[in-house]
């Protein structure tokens, strides 16, 4: 019955490859985020997407691509996957501002 | 200057002390203030949040925020080594109806000894 649910948990890959990360909410929330932790364990906002429309965008390479095809789901496809890509990805979504955090994407790219 | 600074530690206290933690932050415009806690190998866990100048309490945790000074902090009471993790304080720019992008800071590392 997890809220915020995200697969898959383990992602390792080869440089180069393409992957897509799926999130999926079942609180009924409006927003949901991207969100990318580092090695150091700095977490920062990616994207944010509140009923489908993308109303955050930050400072992201435009290998990473949001898709969100309906409220409840936020997907995240990288291409050409480097290595400084190798982080923890989480997923997140708000009602009103108090967010909820899935569980997290182990990234490793090889 | 980052936007959300924390001190990393680790910070050592020993069971049944009072944990502080302390974050500042630099755009006064900030309006909801909150902190999570993180289990090594987890996700963020919301503990408490504030919104107004003061003190705020929930069993034992105390929040405090002070605008002015723009510095926020986290009070843990009768710490227990399950409160061992990494807290992490983040703010917003948006007030409590608003969705906004959450900034976060590094995170203090609390290591709770019995």
């Amino acid at each position: 019955d997890t809220a915020v649910s995200q697969t898959p948990k383990y992602l390792v890959t080869q440089m180069g490859n393409d992957k897509s990360i799926k999130c999926e909410q079942n609180l009924g929330h409006d927003t949901m985020y991207w969100y990318k932790q580092d090695s150091k364990k700095f977490l920062k906002i990616m994207f944010s997407y509140n009923n489908k429309e993308l109303i955050i965008n930050e400072t992201v390479p435009n290998r990473f691509s949001p898709k969100s095809p309906d409220k409840a789901h936020l997907n995240l496809h990288i291409n050409s996957l480097e290595l400084g890509d190798s982080a923890v990805y989480f997923c997140a979504s708000s009602s009103k501002n108090i967010q909820y955090f899935g569980a997290g994407t182990r990234l490793s790219v090889l | 200057q980052k936007e959300v600074e924390q001190n990393s530690g680790p910070l050592s206290v020993p069971e049944g002390a009072i944990a502080s933690l302390n974050c500042t932050y630099s755009d006064r415009g900030s309006q909801s203030f909150f902190w999570y806690r993180q289990y090594s190998g987890k996700s963020p866990e919301l503990i408490m949040f504030i919104y107004s100048n003061g003190d705020k309490e929930d069993g034992r945790f105390t929040a405090q925020l002070n605008k002015a000074s723009q510095y926020v902090s986290l009070l843990i009471r009768d710490s227990q080594p399950s409160d061992s993790a990494t807290y992490l304080c983040a703010v917003n720019r948006q007030g409590s109806s608003n969705t906004g992008k959450l900034i976060f800071g590094q995170g203090t590392t609390l290591q709770v000894k019995p």
